[in-house]
């Protein structure tokens, strides 16, 4: 069974400029979620999907931060402009349900520069 | 305070020593818990989840105490390959809440 795919892996950008990342999740998986993690800190929730709805997107930045998730498979979360704090590994993670483990995706690793 | 707390460590333990980590929990709510393992610059994967009762899972074992909201990890006859970041969660109606996780280093 595949795992959870993301891409790209690694990604360098100018400030202001726009960054997008995709995530495939684990086929069946109705739950996914983003999650941005910066070092030495545990990850933190961006946004959470249940099927194609957002059912918890509370810590996801407005102003310069979209998702979303056509037809309840693949996902893609955009910035734009992106601010030299938005460098971290954003990784996405897909589970059955909502009380059950998450899989995650090897991440993409941004750098703000 | 945090949702969730973890001491960061680091923990150094030689191989074959026992250690046991915990984590503490501010919402009396949460339902379900798990421990995840993260190497070094790679994504969390998930270790074990944590029952009310307790549980094993080879040389590790997981323990919940809801009066006192902490669950606990306990690893056994440690080995090198145990070196690592472990992760609490605590999940509430299906929010998850990572620790900033526990760093583990096992030496010969």
């Amino acid at each position: 069974e595949a795992g959870v795919v993301q891409s790209p892996r690694y990604k360098i950008i100018e400030k202001k400029q726009p960054v997008a990342f995709w995530c495939n999740p684990i086929s069946g998986h109705n739950t996914l979620y983003w999650y941005r993690q910066n070092l030495g800190q545990g990850p933190e929730l961006l946004i959470r999907y249940e099927n194609e709805e957002a059912v918890d997107d509370s810590q996801l930045p407005k102003d310069r931060f979209s998702a979303e998730r056509l037809k309840g498979v693949d996902s893609t979360l955009k910035i734009q402009p992106a601010e030299l704090g938005d460098s971290a590994v954003y990784l996405c993670a897909s589970s059955l349900s909502q009380t059950t483990g998450y899989t995650f995706g090897s991440g993409t690793r941004l750098t703000v520069v | 305070r945090k949702e969730v707390e973890q001491d960061p460590g680091p923990f150094n333990v030689p191989e074959g020593a026992t250690v046991a980590f915990n984590c503490t929990y501010s919402n009396s709510a949460s339902q379900s818990f798990f421990w995840y393992r993260q190497d070094c610059r790679k994504e969390p994967k998930l270790l074990m989840s944590v029952y009310s009762s307790g549980n094993e899972d080879g040389r590790f074992t997981a323990q919940l105490n809801r009066a006192s909201q902490y669950i606990s990890l306990l690893i056994r006859d440690s080995k090198l390959s145990d070196s690592a970041t472990y992760l609490c969660v605590v999940n509430n109606a299906g929010k998850s809440t990572f620790g900033d996780g526990t760093t583990l280093t096992v030496k010969p």
